[in-house]
């Protein structure tokens, strides 16, 4: 166990939809990334948050977006659900503003049908 | 972008060593070398990571060629609980540091 959560587990919607992810970092934590698994592009960094401010982009849509409270905690909205946004999630954390030692959570598999 | 190249796929007895090599030969002087792996079903566990020396903890070992244009992850006895993908990836200083992922060498334990 990595100590990160990751709400709902699965998650099944419609084209055009809008879903929110949820990530509870580990304790003491202050960076949280979010990376995208799927089977044709591999692990995709997506957006960093470090102590609540945004620290760094990756290849994140527009129609994505995230944020990170005062209490660490992070969502990623994804909005107009295409199929092609169907995948594994990925939330992780680290204790400083570095990458180099990530906690990744058990992720969020969403089916876009 | 800098990128790694690793065998697709690797098999290993139980209980030997296992060297898992990665090529990273555009890597410039400020990239870091990262080893992260993925047990199936699960999320990517961090294993480790170094710049020029070679790198040692409780996982694995980390040698790197004094040019640092190859790695070698070490796993000095594997067992069964070891196999998944095992993904040598760069972080770039130009992104922050930033992890880029490969796709990753699969490690098969044979019992």
């Amino acid at each position: 166990d990595s100590g990160v959560t990751q709400t709902p587990k699965h998650l099944i919607t419609a084209t055009g939809q809008r879903v929110t992810l949820r990530c509870s970092p580990r304790s003491g934590d202050l960076s949280v990334y979010w990376y995208q698994q799927s089977l044709d592009q591999g692990l995709q960094f997506l957006i960093q948050y470090y102590n609540g401010e945004e620290r760094a982009k990756g290849n994140i849509l527009e129609r994505f977006s995230a944020q990170q409270f005062p209490d660490l905690h992070s969502e990623l909205n994804l909005s107009s659900l295409e199929l092609g946004d169907s995948a594994l999630y990925f939330c992780a954390s680290s204790a400083l503003d570095s990458p180099y030692e990530q906690y990744f959570g058990p992720g969020t598999r969403l089916t876009v049908t | 972008d800098a990128k790694t190249t690793q065998p697709n796929s690797m098999e290993s007895n139980e209980e030997e060593p296992v060297h898992l090599p990665c090529n990273h030969s555009t890597i410039s002087g400020t990239d870091y070398i990262h080893w992260y792996r993925q047990l199936p079903s699960q999320g990517p566990e961090y294993v480790i990571h170094g710049l020029t020396s070679n790198v040692n903890n409780r996982m694995a070992s980390l040698a790197i060629a004094e040019d640092r244009k190859s790695s070698t992850l070490i796993l000095h006895r594997a067992t069964l609980r070891d196999a998944a993908v095992y993904y040598c990836i760069l972080s770039l200083m130009d992104s922050n540091y930033q992890l880029i992922w490969g796709a990753g060498t699969k490690l098969i334990i044979k019992p």
